[in-house]
């Protein structure tokens, strides 16, 4: 495998539910984040995490819920969702935490929420 | 308020023809500059940057874009599509001392035959 990976591709859930979104990146990067895509939006940064930690949550609610446990996995835990969490959500990876630091992204999560 | 803007959601382009995409943005510091790239059922991926230097960038596919700071643009440009240029482009501006991009919502270019 090769660049940035998630699994699964698509997704679809219950408002009940608890589900878990996985990421891996192959490229040594020190950075990942978590991004949610919705149609004709721009693209929303929920967290960051640089060297296994936490550096950022742009006040996404709690029914989502981060973890990195080295710097090559990233998950996001689901739970109790509402139909409006349903979006692409794209995970990515860069060398360094910088604004000049290329983002690799992954093919993304596509996820339905009933 | 930093942000940008990429004032055409579609385009349509003939197969063959140049290309234009359009953006714009506010921002305060010295921007970084950024074009991606998401095919369908792709995630994104960098056609090209800008950071210094020569305001003209080459990139991928062979693209390119021009910085022109006192229009605070970056237009992306191909002088021929093709047919696999079909996709979303999206702008983001970054900066130095601030790592969260600041993106555009995205232009689909759709191509005719």
């Amino acid at each position: 495998e090769t660049g940035v990976t998630q699994t699964p591709r698509h997704l679809v859930m219950g408002m009940t539910n608890k589900k878990s979104l996985k990421c891996e990146q192959h490229l040594g990067h020190n950075a990942m984040y978590w991004y949610k895509q919705s149609a004709k939006k721009p693209l929303e940064l929920m967290f960051v995490y640089n060297f296994k930690e936490q550096t950022e949550n742009n006040s996404v609610p709690s029914r989502f819920s981060p973890e990195c446990p080295n710097s090559s996995h990233l998950f996001l835990h689901l739970h109790t969702l509402q139909p409006e969490d349903s979006a692409l959500y794209l995970c990515a990876s860069s060398r360094r935490l910088a604004g000049n630091n290329e983002q690799f992204f992954g093919p993304g999560t596509r996820l339905t929420v009933l | 308020a930093q942000s940008v803007t990429q004032p055409d959601i579609h385009i349509t382009v003939s197969e063959g023809a140049s290309l234009e995409l359009r953006c714009n943005y506010s921002y305060g510091a010295t921007p970084y500059l950024f074009w991606y790239v998401q095919s369908p059922g792709q995630g994104l991926q960098l056609l090209l940057k800008y950071f210094s230097g020569d305001t003209l960038v080459q990139g991928i596919k062979g693209f390119e874009a021009e910085f022109k700071r006192s229009q605070s643009s970056f237009n992306l440009r191909k002088p021929s599509v093709h047919w696999s240029d079909a996709a979303e482009y999206f702008c983001a501006v970054g900066a130095e001392s601030n790592y969260q991009l600041i993106w555009g919502a995205g232009t689909k270019l759709i191509i005719k035959p």
